[in-house]
């Protein structure tokens, strides 16, 4: 089924770990997205890609790190996890073209650094 | 700066009574608007566009441009509604920029 899918769903992890969030869709979109939200709060841009090869920052600075260099694969890299980290990471995609297309979105990697 | 506004954090309305949520943007241009809805333990998904002009479960959304305003109105909300609701600019680049949500719950 086409679709988006995001791993792991919960990760409680220690400070200084290297961690890796996976987000993958079938739906053979041009666009994907991280988002960060925190508990009750918006939601925040924090990287983009506009197609293989293509990562820019989003509207929020993080740490974080992402590649693309497949089109359905756009994984979310933290080198050293801090407290700080702890939050909700959201994958989406959207189509290309138009203007008017909404994004799908994955079910979230709820990150807890300890 | 581009920002997008809902006042309400919390919408608390009985079940059959009217229901609006608000939003007011901040853009430069003329950005496509959204609304996503997130139900309990499900993901966030896109409800309606404002392109479209269409009703989705009873939901509608004007596009107020005077006003900069994108209101989502139900005129008889049922307790399926309760949910966390955002109002979704998307300018240039294809990005969205979403408000800080309302949560609606619907009683009995």
């Amino acid at each position: 089924e086409a679709d988006i899918y995001q791993t792991p769903r919960y990760l409680v992890i220690g400070t200084g770990k290297k961690i890796t969030l996976e987000c993958s869709q079938t739906m053979g979109h041009d666009k994907m997205y991280w988002y960060q939200q925190d508990p009750g709060m918006e939601l925040h841009l924090i990287h983009y890609s506009y197609g293989v090869n293509s990562t820019e920052k989003g509207d929020l600075s993080s740490e974080s790190t992402v590649s693309r260099i497949r089109t359905e694969h756009f994984p979310l890299t933290l080198e050293s996890a801090r407290p700080s980290h702890t939050s909700q990471y959201l994958c989406a995609s959207s189509e290309g073209g138009g203007q008017n297309y909404g994004y799908t979105f994955g079910s979230g990697t709820r990150l807890t650094v300890v | 700066a581009q920002r997008v506004t809902q006042p309400e954090k919390l919408l608390s309305v009985f079940k059959g009574a009217p229901v609006e949520l608000k939003c007011n943007y901040s853009y430069s241009g003329s950005p496509e608007l959204f609304w996503y809805v997130q139900y309990s333990r499900q993901r966030l998904q896109l409800l309606l566009r404002h392109i479209s002009r269409e009703s989705i479960k009873g939901f509608t959304a004007d596009l107020n441009k005077g006003e900069t305003s994108f209101h989502l109105k139900k005129p008889f909300a049922q307790e399926e509604d309760s949910a966390m609701y955002y109002c979704a600019p998307k300018a240039a680049g294809n990005k969205l920029t979403f408000g800080g949500g309302t949560r609606v719950l619907v009683k009995p």
